[in-house]
């Protein structure tokens, strides 16, 4: 069984639409997250959730709208994409928000191509 | 303000030799944790080991190896007797606990490993 899934992996759509990207993990974690990695392969925090609640906003653009229905499901909807959103975005999950020794597990990512 | 820094962009490694990853980190926090993912070409992030500030030990898990200097504030990886399929991209990443910064990982630019059979 998966651990973290996203749905779709690929994700190729015109500039100004709108549209979601899902996540679920099946790991029983508490915290989700979701990255950034853009095309010189940084990647950078944009949103985590606890327990169904937003701990971090990293500066991401009002564009950006994470939705936690439950603590399993982290699903991220972009609002009128530009070309600058290309990128691959990843879910992941993490145990224990509160230490700092557990590693997150990361789902497969989804290239979003914006054109 | 956190920071990690991965100096070397690319690397190259004979098959079945030994391969040291550089990483520097920098946080005023004593207590943090530092990760090595492998991202291959297929693009998943793959977890490979850990290391806690208060561990007295360095992290080894199989041929991965964790060379903690924490005076230094280096945390390289070693990846003992190269196998091609460790050709992949290298992230070192930093996490502090929650009350600073929500627990996110920070990442380094990351450092292209090409393994030569």
């Amino acid at each position: 069984d998966t651990a973290v899934s996203q749905t779709p992996k690929y994700l190729v759509t015109q500039m100004g639409n709108d549209k979601s990207i899902k996540c679920e993990q099946n790991l029983g974690h508490d915290t989700m997250y979701w990255y950034k990695q853009d095309s010189k392969k940084f990647l950078k925090i944009m949103f985590s959730y606890n327990n169904k609640e937003l701990i971090i906003n990293e500066t991401v653009p009002n564009r950006f709208s994470p939705k936690s229905p439950d603590k399993a499901h982290l699903n991220l909807h972009i609002n009128s994409l530009e070309l600058g959103d290309s990128a691959v975005y990843f879910c992941a999950s993490s145990q224990a928000e509160t230490t700092y020794n557990y590693e997150q597990y990361f789902g497969p990512g989804t290239r979003l191509t914006v054109t | 303000a956190q920071k990690i820094t991965q100096t070397q962009p690319g690397m190259f490694v004979q098959e079945k030799e030994a391969v040291t990853l550089d990483c520097t980190y920098d946080t005023s926090d004593p207590s943090y944790g530092l990760f090595w993912y492998k991202q291959p070409s297929s693009g998943e992030m793959i977890f490979l080991i850990y290391q806690g500030s208060y561990d007295q030990q360095n992290a080894t898990e199989g041929r991965y190896s964790l060379n903690f200097q924490k005076a230094r504030k280096s945390a390289n990886l070693v990846i003992s007797a190269s196998q091609l399929g460790d050709s992949a991209m290298y992230f070192c990443a930093m996490r502090e606990p929650y009350y600073n910064q929500g627990g996110k990982l920070i990442f380094g630019q990351g450092t292209e490993l090409s393994v030569k059979p």
